[in-house]
């Protein structure tokens, strides 16, 4: 049964630094993984999707990578703003009708 | 082009109370999915339809039903609500492996 899992729970640090989130899974047979960004009372937006296929993608000051064979996943966030303060979910795509499994998340705060 | 939207955006219900919570997307997805959040549980996958005319189960099925009306609109419908179905609720929806779009959520209390 697929597993995912996001370390660590919570992370706190200053303005400008860059910063690593973390998400493992279990089961290295998937489609793809997610990373999504959630607000405080709001609804999940996605940031970065990559294909089983690919090593990692960029958006902006955000990178994901994806190693399959070790079940791991890691989001860096480059030069952190108070902006990117929220809750940060990773989720698999294991094709099993198109669910996905998801993460507990990381909860990001970064202090000016 | 709106994305995915649900109404309401809160709901205050008695215990037994019935309520349909409503979602809509414009992006010509086939898939769509309704979760519960609740704090320490993370999302959790109700029921989901993966074209226009089925329907499964997730992992919080009970108390739960829905319908998939047509390719855009995919309801939520609590027969007789319980204090333990209070939660946010999330419509979401995508095509294939892509990427999955969210709703802005409905916040439900039940008394």
């Amino acid at each position: 049964k697929q597993e995912v899992t996001q370390i660590p729970a919570a992370l706190s640090v200053p303005e400008g630094e860059n910063l690593v989130l973390n998400c493992s899974f279990t089961d290295s047979a998937i489609y793809n993984l997610q990373w999504f960004r959630q607000d405080p009372g709001k609804g999940l937006t996605s940031l970065l999707l990559i294909q089983s296929s690919q090593r990692e993608q960029t958006s902006g000051r955000l990178n994901a990578s994806l190693d399959k064979s070790s079940g791991r996943s890691t989001l860096y966030i480059a030069a952190s703003q108070p902006g990117d303060s929220a809750t940060y979910l990773c989720a698999v795509d294991a094709g099993n009708n198109r669910k996905l499994i998801w993460g507990l998340g990381t909860s990001l705060a970064v202090n000016p | 082009n709106a994305g995915v939207t649900q109404t309401p955006k809160f709901q205050v219900l008695k215990t037994g109370q019935s309520m349909t919570l409503q979602c809509a997307q414009d992006m010509n997805h086939n898939s769509m999915y309704w979760y519960r959040q609740d704090p320490g549980m993370g999302l959790r996958l109700i029921y989901y339809s993966a074209s226009e005319g089925t329907t499964d189960k997730g992992e919080v099925p009970n108390g739960y039903n829905v319908s998939r009306l047509n390719k855009r609109e995919f309801s939520l419908r609590l027969e007789s609500a319980a204090p333990s179905q209070t939660s946010v609720y999330f419509c979401a929806s995508r095509t294939g492996v892509n990427e999955q779009y969210f709703g802005p959520g409905t916040r439900l209390t039940v008394t």
